[in-house]
């Protein structure tokens, strides 16, 4: 069975300060891609990084950015310089290339303490 | 902006009505949509995935004749709750699969549609 495990229920961060949310996938696919979604209090999900499986350079996007290790088959997040706008609950997923299985983990609810 | 719409927002009705919620892809034409429950402080449950012009494929547990899903276009489908009742009252999101112009294939979630059934 594949599945996204996120062994933080729930984080907090000081303002301005970094932060590392924690995600460990398990999946018999070689094609397949990983993502973090941000779910404010608006409950919008808004894509907030991708990482295709193949590359092993590690995604960034500004603040963003993540610890990809294929091998242990860990995905973690980094948000550096932490904002009030980033609390919010953070899941991670994992997808298929090859199909439509998506899969998330049970999220993470980040507080930013000002 | 939002790639992807869905409609309506907030709906409250009466147990035993039909609900139909609508899930649109703006900015891209989606071959592949995905309808998703959400529970209080919960993660995302999938319930289908449908496939435009073809039947969707619902989840274990999911029960087909309540939930019904039509993707009629490669940017429309629409989830009809039938015969909802209080249990049924819950966040229902909707997402699509696609790429934006130069984008790499992503889902694009809705803003999500609150149900209260009374």
């Amino acid at each position: 069975a594949q599945t996204v495990t996120q062994s933080q229920p729930e984080m907090s961060v000081q303002e301005a300060e970094t932060v590392t949310l924690s995600c460990t996938y398990d999946t018999s696919e070689s094609d397949y891609y990983l993502f973090w979604y941000k779910q404010p209090p608006s409950r919008q999900m808004i894509l907030v990084i991708r990482q295709e499986a193949y590359k092993q350079q590690n995604a960034t996007e500004n603040r963003f950015s993540v610890n990809f290790q294929k091998a242990a088959k860990s995905f973690s997040l980094k948000i550096s310089d932490s904002q009030l706008g980033d609390a919010a609950m953070y899941f991670c997923a994992q997808g298929s290339n090859t199909g439509n299985q998506f899969y998330f983990g049970t999220g993470t609810s980040l507080t930013v303490i000002p | 902006g939002a790639v992807v719409s869905q409609h309506p927002s907030r709906v409250i009705c009466k147990s035993g009505t039909s609900v139909k919620i609508e899930c649109r892809s703006l900015d891209f034409q989606a071959t592949t949509m995905f309808w998703y429950r959400q529970f209080p402080k919960q993660s995302l449950m999938l319930m289908a995935t449908s496939n435009e012009g073809s039947k969707a494929t619902y989840e274990q547990g999911v029960e087909k004749d309540k939930f019904l899903i039509n993707h009629a276009s490669l940017t429309l489908s629409t989830l009809t709750v039938t015969s909802a009742h209080p249990e049924d009252s819950s966040f229902y999101i909707c997402s699509a699969r696609g790429s934006l112009a130069g984008g790499t294939d992503t889902q694009y979630f809705g803003p999500g549609t609150r149900l209260t059934v009374l």
